[in-house]
């Protein structure tokens, strides 16, 4: 039971260049979400999803753009990389009636 | 916005000592409460749900206070490995059951 699977854990980009953060958890869990987290910031909320085909905007969304075609699958998109987006990504999910969030392994950032 | 204000430390504590943080979150309508533990460059990791009557699990107890809306965690007979950050999240019910997270109180345990 691999849990929560992010990948890449480490991604230098340039100003400009867009990516996919991938997320995939194999727990048939309903709720899926992403968050960043910055020095001395809390975890922000960008974007999550109650099901496949149901995303919706959570508190930093600018700059990013998600899907869920599946229960599994989860990506995050990055349309053009910003040095304002370096940070630790970390994709979370859980079941409907389970509580507290399963945490992937996270993405590390830098945009430069 | 909603927040979740936690003080964050360091809490520099010999081992064996217990060590109590709080954490107070502003939204009075906030349905649910957890501690997370997060250790350096790591996932958070859930750690306990908080229940109104409070709760004990193990060396861990937590206790929630409604009207005054906060939030405790109290740690035992801390050991060395007890060191992390802890994270006190709430839930507002709102999307994906609309976690706030705190930024986190670091803990420190020294032998």
């Amino acid at each position: 039971n691999a849990g929560v699977t992010q990948t890449p854990k480490f991604q230098v980009l340039k100003t400009g260049q867009s990516m996919t953060l991938q997320c995939a958890q194999d727990m048939n869990h309903e709720y899926m979400s992403w968050y960043r987290q910055d020095p001395g910031m809390g975890l922000r909320l960008i974007h999550y999803s109650v099901g496949a085909g149901i995303t919706d905007q959570g508190e930093v969304p600018n700059g990013y753009n998600v899907s869920r075609s599946t229960t599994e699958d989860f990506p995050l998109r990055l349309l053009s990389a910003a040095p304002s987006q370096t940070s630790v990504y970390f994709c979370a999910s859980k079941g409907q009636r389970i509580y507290g969030y399963t945490f992937g392994s996270g993405t590390r950032l830098t945009v430069v | 916005r909603k927040e979740v204000e936690q003080d964050p430390g360091p809490f520099n504590v010999p081992e064996g000592a217990t060590v109590a943080f709080n954490c107070t979150y502003s939204n009075s309508a906030s349905q649910s409460f957890f501690w997370y533990r997060q250790d350096c460059r790591k996932e958070p990791k859930l750690l306990m749900s908080v229940y109104s009557s409070g709760n004990e699990d193990g060396r861990f107890t937590a206790q929630l206070n409604r009207a005054s809306q906060y939030i405790s965690l109290l740690i035992r007979d801390s050991k060395l490995s007890d060191s992390a950050t802890y994270l006190c999240v709430v839930n507002d019910g709102g999307g994906a059951d609309g976690l706030t997270f705190g930024k986190g109180t670091h803990l420190i345990i020294q032998p």
